[in-house]
């Protein structure tokens, strides 16, 4: 089975304060993507990566970086949290052979910062 | 930009069938999915439906798709508790290959 784990199912953090949410899968899948879920607004793409090295930015990278060192770990970094980022951040990865595009998700990081 | 849409909100006592409706804008999206969340997990995939098909069917599951209209419906028949969670309705951006999802459907099921 496919997993993917994410480093903390809640983590609270002070405003200003740098954050990183780490995101590992063990499959070996080339593309990888962090999300952000909120009440009402659904998923929104925040960055993703076709491979190591890679990134682009999704619909809302702002306040938001990315590192892809390994190809089985993908990092969100807030550099200087604020409060309107508290939310819950899942991280969801997927293969190039798949012709249907199925992307699997790990748990979730909610994220509280005060 | 591409947009998918859905109602928040659905409410079905037990043992009747759910219908969860999703429209979706991108007529070249090739793939269209249900992915399910329970309560503190991720999203997990339920079904797809390749964009050629009309109808899909998997046990108590049925996915209808209208690409004329651009509708998609998940239909759960016997709804039993264990179904209770978020659907999420979502396609394929045909530009880019990404999944744009809609917000979610809430399920709950009356006794």
């Amino acid at each position: 089975d496919v997993k993917v784990t994410q480093s903390s199912r809640y983590l609270v953090k002070r405003t200003g304060e740098k954050v990183f949410l780490e995101c590992v899968q063990d499959m070996d899948h080339e593309n990888m993507f962090w999300y952000r879920q909120d009440p009402g607004l659904g998923l929104r793409l925040i960055y993703f990566s076709y491979d190591v090295k890679m990134k682009e930015k999704g619909d809302i990278p702002e306040g938001y970086s990315v590192s892809r060192e390994k190809k089985e770990r993908f990092s969100l970094i807030l550099e200087s949290a604020s409060t309107n980022q508290t939310s819950m951040y899942l991280c969801a990865s997927s293969p190039n052979r798949l012709e249907y595009n199925e992307q699997f998700f790990g748990p979730g990081t909610r994220l509280t910062v005060l | 930009g591409e947009d998918v849409e859905q109602s928040l909100f659905l409410s079905v006592r037990e043992g009747d069938s759910s219908v969860i409706n999703c429209t979706y804008t991108d007529s070249s999206s090739t793939y269209l999915y249900w992915y399910k969340q329970e309560p503190g997990a991720g999203l997990q995939l339920l079904t797809y439906i390749f964009s050629n098909m009309d109808m899909k069917q998997d046990q108590r599951l049925t996915v209808l798709l209208n690409k004329k209209d651009k509708h998609l419906s998940l239909r759960i028949a016997d709804t039993q508790t264990g179904d209770s969670a978020i659907y999420f309705c979502a396609e394929i951006d045909g530009r880019d290959d990404k999944i744009i999802f809609g917000k979610g459907t809430r399920l709950h099921i009356l006794p």
